[in-house]
C-alpha cells in the first residue's frame, strides 16, 4: 500500500521557522495538500495544490515540492500553530487518498 | 457557511451494523463529492471512501471495501455511511468532509482535497 512519510515531530521556538516534509513516490506526479488539526478538533486545509493557501490562512503558512517531498513552511511560528498537520495526496493509480502519519508541532 | 453535521455514532458491539449521517448545508450538496475519514484514539487520520456528486461512483478503502457503503440523498442534503461487520479496530471517530470536485474522474482521484470538514462522531465497536 502507498504510504506518505512524515516526521513524528517537530519543535520550533517562537519566531522561528518551521519545516514540515511530507515524502512519497506519487508526490512527484499528484499534488499534496495539508492540514493542521487542533485537539479536539477536526482537520482544517491549510495549503492545497501543493503551494496554494485557503483565503484566511495566514500568510506564514507556506507550501513547496521538490521530486518526491513537499514541504509544509510556518515563518514566525507563533504559540497558536502548535497542532498535528498531516500532507494528503492520492497514491499512483488514484484509488486511494493517502494521509501522512501526522506530524506534532511543539512551539517551545 | 458550509456546515456539515454527522450523527448516528455509538458503542456497538463486533459483528455489529450502525448508520452514520453527515447532514450539509451552506453549500450545493449536489455538486461536490463527499468524503468519510476517520481517526482511532491517539492515531491519524485515515480516509475510508469517497462518493461523487451524483453517486455514480465510489471508493472505498482496503480497510472497509466490502463492509461499508456510502450513499446520499440529494433530496434531504444527507450523507450516509451504512458500517456493517463491525470490528474493534473500526473504533474511531468518524468525519464527513467536502472535497473541490463533483466528477470523480475516470482517472480516479487526482486532485480530491478536503475543504470543509464537520465536528466527528464517535464510534465505538467493544463487547
Amino acid at each position: 500500500s502507498y504510504e506518505l512519510t512524515q516526521p513524528p515531530s517537530v519543535s520550533v521556538s517562537p519566531g522561528q521557522t518551521a519545516r514540515i516534509t511530507c515524502s512519497g513516490d506519487a508526490l512527484s506526479k499528484q499534488y499534496a495538500y495539508w492540514y493542521l488539526q487542533k485537539p479536539g478538533q477536526a482537520p482544517v486545509l491549510v495549503i492545497y495544490k501543493d503551494t496554494e493557501r485557503p483565503s484566511g490562512i495566514p500568510e506564514r503558512f507556506s507550501g513547496s515540492s521538490s521530486g518526491t517531498t513537499v514541504t509544509l513552511t510556518i515563518s514566525g511560528v507563533q504559540a497558536e500553530d502548535e497542532a498535528d498537520y498531516y500532507c494528503q495526496s492520492v497514491d499512483k493509480s488514484g484509488t486511494y487518498v493517502v494521509f501522512g502519519g501526522g506530524t506534532k508541532l511543539t512551539v517551545l | 457557511e458550509v456546515q456539515l453535521l454527522e450523527s448516528g455514532g455509538d458503542l456497538v458491539q463486533p459483528g455489529g451494523s450502525l448508520r452514520l449521517s453527515c447532514a450539509a448545508s451552506g453549500f450545493t450538496f449536489s455538486s461536490y463529492a463527499m468524503s468519510w475519514v476517520r481517526q482511532a484514539p491517539g492515531k491519524g487520520l485515515e480516509w475510508v471512501s469517497i462518493i461523487s456528486h451524483i453517486a455514480d461512483s465510489t471508493y472505498y478503502a482496503d480497510s472497509v471495501k466490502g463492509r461499508f457503503t456510502m450513499s446520499r440523498d440529494k433530496s434531504k442534503n444527507t450523507l450516509y455511511l451504512q458500517m456493517n461487520s463491525l470490528r474493534a479496530e473500526d473504533t474511531a471517530v468518524y468525519y464527513c468532509a467536502k472535497t473541490t470536485v463533483g466528477v470523480i474522474a475516470v482517472a480516479g482521484l487526482a486532485g480530491v482535497y478536503f475543504d470543509f470538514w464537520g465536528q466527528g462522531t464517535q464510534v465505538t465497536v467493544s463487547s
